[in-house]
């Protein structure tokens, strides 16, 4: 199984600083790898996907890079709405199986 | 508008079953993989299985942790995703979320929309 490390656990920053936030994998996941955004009580919603596809809606501020074992997500001058929970999300395509990184939380500072 | 919205959740008992329900809408459902995930109380998220197109054979994949025990079904008339849960364990305590694939006949790291999830409680 491959394993996710995401770093850090915590990230203390300011609304108009730049977040970047790391995930690493075990073993190679090619471009398979996406960012989630989750809220409180709110279901995870997606942010980029295959490594650096932004989604539909989701603001240029944020932005993935990567592939092979180190990705990282950008958000750069944030703002009050992205502070949450981020998750990295990897996929293989044999034996087919996703595991998720566990978590990078983005605090107000 | 595509939506998808998950149903069933309740109290189950340790040993027994309980079967959750996505009902979805504002597309093609038979053109879209969907997913189930979980995440315990105050924890991270976590896979559960997958289920492809007809087009694909309708094949399941689940996680290590429930395969054999949770079951994964589709009904493109209905436009509704299952997932039957066997043999409940109170690690099985979580609020399920189902999520369609991004793309249709395309499995990618991208899943959206999600449903706001239904909570099942393993518990005696």
């Amino acid at each position: 199984e491959i394993v996710l490390t995401q770093s850090p656990a915590t990230l203390s920053l300011s609304p108009g600083e730049t977040a970047t936030l790391s995930c690493r994998a075990s073993q190679s996941v090619s471009s398979y790898l996406a960012w989630y955004q989750q809220k409180p009580g709110q279901a995870p919603r997606l942010l980029i996907y295959d490594a650096a596809n932004r989604a539909t809606g989701i603001p240029p501020r944020f932005s993935g890079s990567g592939s092979g074992t180190d990705f990282t997500l950008t958000i750069s001058s944030l703002e009050p709405e992205d502070f949450a929970v981020y998750y990295c999300l990897q996929r293989t395509i044999w034996p087919p199986e996703l595991t998720f990184g566990g978590g990078t939380k983005v605090e107000i500072k | 508008e595509v939506q998808v919205v998950e149903s069933g959740g309740g109290l189950g008992q340790p040993g027994r079953s309980l079967r959750l329900s996505c009902t979805t809408s504002g597309f093609t459902f038979g053109d879209y993989g969907m997913n189930w995930f979980r995440q315990a109380p105050g924890k991270g998220l976590e896979w559960v299985g997958f289920i492809r197109t007809k087009t694909y054979g309708g094949t399941t994949h689940y996680a290590a942790s429930v395969k054999g025990r949770f079951i994964i079904s589709r009904d493109d008339s209905k436009s509704i995703v299952y997932l039957q849960m066997n043999s409940l364990k109170t690690d099985d305590t979580a609020v399920y979320y189902c999520a369609r694939d991004l793309v249709r006949f395309l499995e990618s790291t991208g899943f959206d929309p999600w449903g706001q999830g239904t909570l099942v409680t393993v518990s005696s």
